[in-house]
């Protein structure tokens, strides 16, 4: 079954850190880009981050630049969020998401995981 | 930055046609994808590339995007319909998605 499982959230003070993970099942991992995207209570859906199949590109939403970074490990079909100098915005349920593989350019997000909660609060 | 418009809601009787509009300056000129969300559940992609459906999404899904507007076309909307749904496109190296159009079948 193609799967991603993320977890790591958790409640942390405004300026504090944590690390996010995604763990994929089910497919070939190094074959995919893979995303971060976030979801305050009651908002809608906004992208954080990308990565290229073997990391050797990423991209992020201006919002996070700088305090968050993206990271992949292919032998162990896993995605890594490292988020530093959290604050209360960022407060959301965060997924992984799996890009497709379009013939040509870049494609939507085909596999989502069930996403994992982070709450910025003192 | 580039920005992607979705009604805040839109509603449809059953069995009648649901269609949800997305807008952006020459959106036409990109592809459009389009998720489903339900409430406590993870987005599901109903529509990429503008108008193909993924394997398991039903035929009375249908997109279509020309001009400055995307369009996610629901032909005889059940009930199982109701749901948050999201517009997304590329912009450059950046992904944007719309902010949601809830779609109440009453």
């Amino acid at each position: 079954e193609v799967q991603l499982v993320e977890s790591g959230g958790g409640l942390v003070q405004p300026g504090g850190s944590l690390r996010l993970s995604c763990v994929a099942s089910g497919f070939a991992f190094s074959s995919h880009w893979m995303h971060w995207v976030r979801q305050a209570p009651g908002k809608g859906l906004m992208w954080v981050s990308g990565i290229h199949n073997d990391g050797s590109s990423t991209t992020y939403a201006d919002s996070v630049k700088g305090r968050l970074t993206i990271s992949r490990d292919n032998a162990k079909n896993t995605m890594y969020l490292q988020m530093n100098s959290l604050r209360a915005e960022d407060t959301a349920l965060y997924y992984c998401a799996r890009e497709g593989m379009a013939a040509a350019g870049p494609d939507g997000f085909d596999i989502w995981g069930q996403g994992t909660t982070v709450t910025v609060s003192s | 930055s580039y920005e992607l418009t979705q009604p805040p809601s839109v509603s449809v009787s059953p069995g009648q046609t649901a269609s949800i509009t997305c807008s952006a300056d020459k959106l036409g000129n990109k592809f459009a994808w389009w998720y489903q969300q339900k409430p406590g559940q993870s987005p599901v992609l109903v529509i990429y590339q503008d108008s193909k459906r993924p394997s398991g999404i039903p035929e009375r899904f249908s997109g279509a995007n020309s001009g400055n507007t995307a369009t996610l076309t629901i032909s005889g909307t059940q009930a199982m319909d109701e749901a948050d749904y999201y517009c997304q496109a590329w912009d450059s190296s950046s992904v944007v998605f719309g902010g949601g159009t809830k779609l109440t079948v009453l």
